[in-house]
């Protein structure tokens, strides 16, 4: 069945450096992909959709230039948090779609945590 | 704009016994409907989905849900649950070409106990 690989599945960082989330479709062509947050025992909140070769189409109230969002091949998408802080600490999860729309796969989470 | 409410935040349940988790969705179009799984710490796990077809949907582990259009509902059973059943569950709706956007509900906590 489709796979999709997240890494990492921890990180901690210290505040104002960035991180790089990946996230990658292991055995099929994931043309959009959806980066969620999770805040504790919460839905998850949908924070961009990327497909590949193009701009991700942010959520409102969710920062560009803080979540950037580069799906640059059919099997990778990143999102890089930037200048994290504190309250960018949560739980993040990556989701893909490929063509002739079956359902979504989901990675396994990342864990941010920012000191 | 489409919306999933999962009416039931927790629900507690002895092993062995029968489990319904309720999922109500509001849209005055034909959707997708899903039910997926979330172990502590962990990505969400596809349980079934319904596309079009049979009311009555199988999926993994023994759950099952059935769509009912004129309640607009999506409840998901499972007839006997084990303590591995123990989790978080989403109940999730996307309209078909809506840039396959997922709204989820806001999760139901199945805790089953021995």
């Amino acid at each position: 069945g489709a796979v999709v690989s997240q890494h990492p599945s921890r990180v901690i960082c210290k505040s104002g450096t960035s991180v790089k989330i990946e996230c990658r479709s292991l055995d099929f062509q994931a043309t959009t992909m959806f980066w969620y947050r999770q805040f504790p025992k919460k839905s998850l909140m949908l924070m961009a959709t990327s497909n590949e070769g193009s701009k991700a189409t942010y959520e409102q109230g969710v920062e560009k230039d803080k979540f950037l969002i580069n799906h640059a091949s059919l099997t990778l998408s990143t999102l890089t948090v930037t200048s994290a802080h504190p309250e960018d600490s949560s739980f993040y999860i990556c989701s893909a779609a490929g063509t002739g729309f079956y359902g979504y796969t989901f990675g396994s989470g990342t864990r941010l945590t920012v000191v | 704009a489409q919306s999933v409410t999962q009416l039931d935040s927790q629900v507690p349940v002895f092993e062995e016994a029968p489990v319904e988790l309720r999922c109500n969705y509001s849209s005055s179009v034909s959707v997708y409907l899903f039910w997926y799984v979330q172990y502590p710490n962990q990505g969400l796990q596809l349980l079934l989905k319904y596309l079009s077809g049979s009311t009555l949907v199988k999926g993994i582990n023994g759950f099952e849900a059935e769509f009912n259009k004129s309640q607009t509902s999506f409840h998901l059973r499972k007839p006997s649950v084990h303590i591995s059943d123990t989790a978080e569950y989403f109940c999730a709706v996307t309209l078909p070409g809506d840039g396959n956007k997922l709204v989820f509900g806001a999760g139901t906590i199945l805790r089953v106990k021995s």
